[in-house]
């Protein structure tokens, strides 16, 4: 079964260092894609990053980027430079399908980062 | 505005008290989707809705319908609620194409459910 595991329920870093949330999956498909979704405390759904299965480089949003490695099945978040506007839950989520759509979504269960002064 | 609007917004209800969430997209999306989110659980995809009349149950879709007869809406019905239903639920859009991040899925403002 589909299958997404996000291994740290919470996380603190140092404003202005660099954080890595840990995202591992599980699929048989070979057509899938993969995000990264923000929810601030006010509960909105915010897009930040998305991994195809079939890039051959890794992603990068601004000050975010993603560590893409197939084999292991891992699609691990980096944020450089934290904020403390970066204080949210994190979530990894998955899209599967063919090669030509996608259809179910499977969501993580969250990283709640914390951003110290 | 591109936006995903949903209603009501916050709703305390009784159990077996039919319900609709409404869901309604202005960005011409053939995809549409509802999660319900609960702590230590992430979001668990209900229904999902590839276009209209197509429609195809997610992870958790029991106690829950829908229905796709426009493209811009996709109402969530709780015919008899019940308070293991007691929620927050997010109704989401996209493209339906694979390959690039065209597909992001777009969210609503979510509804939070209490039913007692």
């Amino acid at each position: 079964a589909q299958k997404i595991t996000q291994t740290q329920p919470g996380m603190f870093v140092q404003e202005k260092e660099a954080v890595t949330l840990d995202c591992t999956y599980d699929t048989s498909d070979p057509s899938y894609g993969l995000f990264w979704y923000k929810q601030p405390s006010s509960g909105e759904m915010i897009f930040l990053i998305y991994q195809g299965s079939y890039d051959q480089q890794n992603a990068t949003e601004g000050r975010y980027s993603l560590n893409f490695q197939k084999a292991r099945k891992s699609a691990n978040l980096v944020i450089s430079a934290s904020q403390l506007g970066d204080s949210a839950m994190y979530f990894c989520a998955m899209r599967e399908g063919t090669e030509t759509s996608y259809d179910k979504v499977i969501f993580g269960p969250g990283t709640s980062l914390s951003v110290i002064p | 505005e591109a936006q995903v609007t949903q209603n009501p917004r916050y709703l305390i209800t009784v159990t077996g008290k039919k319900l609709t969430v409404t869901c309604s997209q202005n960005m011409n999306h053939e995809y549409m989707s509802w999660y319900r989110q609960d702590p230590g659980l992430g979001l668990r995809q209900i229904y999902y809705s590839m276009n209209v009349e197509v429609t195809d149950k997610g992870d958790v879709p029991e106690g829950y319908k829908v229905s796709r007869k426009e493209k811009r809406n996709f109402p969530l019905i709780l015919e008899s609620p019940s308070p293991n239903q007691t929620s927050l639920y997010f109704c989401a859009s996209s493209q339906r194409t694979s390959g690039d991040r065209d597909n992001e899925q777009f969210f609503g403002p979510g509804t939070r459910l209490t039913v007692l």
